[in-house]
């Protein structure tokens, strides 16, 4: 079973504009992670946030958590063509369980 | 730069065969995720290791599916007999402490099932 959720399933933008995805998640969490996806490949580890934080910056990511609402949404400022691919929200559940939502297939045009 | 290695990359195999894939984490990461990914959706968590002890199974379908970490080290995943359904992603992640830190994940094996 997934425990988190992402919106939209799939955002296609132009080259230079911001992207936003959005994560959904049901129980309370000790962390929540992004992780990105090339087609084809293994995931690639982005960010943690830990639920005691609020927001957190890595380059051009921005990620939040809204705890109260079990939210968190990923911003990716200036996208690149190379920033095409699908994007995971994570969340460590008790016991240290990682479990994924269904992604986010983001597509940023030339 | 260390990476979790996989293998095999791809996989062909008959319905009703047995398939094994090998996972080796990254040196000193004590635990050990297999998860399956069906195209277009996102991983699922199979089996989690804790050094050679298994913490979570949950998921796992035990009529078919075998795992194990014998030296709390490299793994294998075994499905006999498999079956159609199977078809998929099958990808191997470590990390050095469960899920408060970052997981890194292996390349995969496609495994197809005929």
């Amino acid at each position: 079973s997934q425990q988190g959720e992402e919106d939209p399933q799939a955002l296609s933008i132009q080259e230079g504009e911001n992207a936003t995805m959005n994560c959904s998640y049901k129980t309370s969490i000790n962390n929540l992670q992004w992780y990105r996806q090339n087609s084809g490949r293994g995931l690639v580890h982005l960010i943690l946030i830990r639920s005691n934080e609020r927001e957190k910056h890595s380059g051009r990511l921005r990620v939040t958590l809204d705890t109260s609402k079990k939210s968190s949404s990923l911003l990716i400022t200036a996208s690149r063509a190379a920033d095409t691919a699908s994007y995971f929200c994570a969340t460590e559940l008790s016991g240290s369980r990682l479990t994924f939502g269904e992604g986010t297939q983001l597509t940023v045009n030339p | 730069e260390a990476e979790v290695a996989q293998s095999p990359r791809y996989k062909i195999t008959e319905k009703s065969q047995a398939v094994a894939f090998w996972c080796d984490p990254i040196s000193g990461h004590a635990t050990l995720y297999w998860y399956r990914q069906i195209l277009g959706q996102g991983p699922e968590l199979l089996v989690q290791f804790q050094d050679e002890s298994v913490v979570d199974d949950s998921q796992l379908p035990k009529d078919r599916f075998s795992a194990e970490r014998l030296k709390g080290v490299d793994s294998t995943l075994k499905i006999q007999p498999a079956e159609l359904g199977d078809s998929a992603m099958y990808l191997c992640a470590s990390s050095y402490q469960g899920g408060v830190a970052e997981a890194f994940f292996g390349q995969g094996t496609r495994l197809t099932v005929v």
